[in-house]
């Protein structure tokens, strides 16, 4: 069965630190997908990140950046020079191709960015 | 704004009663999703439409039913609504079905609270 972990469940951070959120997924499929989803405090859940099985290759998108390792079964993400804006409730997900399209959620990780 | 629509955004009612939740999809999309998000569960995927047919069950409650409309809205029905099932509900669309490559993208959600 499939299964996300976040084990940080909350991380404080001053105004442009950097951070890193941990994501570590367990599946049977060799073809799978992974997503990072923000919550803000306003709530709605705002699309970030795909990544499918076969591609390992690191992303960096402005000041978000996102390492795949298979090795590891870990997806993490790290937000360069942190501001306050990316104060939210971060998710990790997974959809085995086996499983349809459901996503499977970790717990989230809570991050607060104090100036 | 991902380009789902939900209504209503804050649901009050009592125990025992039955609500009906909506969403319009993305344009262009066929599939639906429905998730629920509480304190205790986390997020959990509950039932998928593609184009009018139920595709995907998840830990939905015999309570609870769903159905998409031939304009490709969709409606999440809950009856005999419990305290527990207070929660925030989202409903999320994407372009097809049985492929994990579809990234889903988010309504603002509904909240409900069950008095």
């Amino acid at each position: 069965a499939q299964k996300v972990t976040q084990a940080q469940t909350e991380i404080s951070v001053v105004e442009k630190e950097d951070v890193t959120l941990d994501c570590v997924y367990e599946t049977r499929d060799t073809t799978y997908y992974l997503f990072w989803y923000k919550q803000p405090p306003s709530g709605e859940l705002v699309f970030l990140i795909r990544r499918n099985s076969f591609d390992e290759q690191n992303e960096i998108s402005g000041r978000y950046s996102w390492n795949f390792q298979k090795s590891t079964s870990s997806f993490n993400f790290t937000i360069t020079a942190s501001q306050v804006v990316d104060s939210a409730v971060y998710f990790c997900a997974l959809s085995e191709e086996n499983a349809g399209n459901m996503l499977t959620f970790g717990g989230g990780t809570r991050l607060m960015v104090k100036p | 704004d991902s380009g789902v629509t939900q209504t209503p955004k804050h649901l009050i009612t009592a125990t025992g009663q039955r609500v009906t939740l909506r969403c319009s999809p993305r344009s262009g999309d066929l599939s639906v999703y429905w998730y629920q998000q509480s304190l205790d569960q986390g997020l959990q995927f509950l039932i998928q439409y593609y184009n009018g047919e139920e595709r995907a069950k998840g830990n939905i409650l015999e309570r609870f039913s769903a159905q998409q409309f031939p304009d490709l809205h969709s409606e999440l029905n809950l009856s005999s609504l419990e305290l527990g099932d207070s929660a925030l509900y989202f409903c999320a669309s994407s372009v097809s079905t049985g492929y994990p490559t579809d990234t889903q993208y988010f309504g603002p959600g509904t909240r409900l609270t069950v008095l």
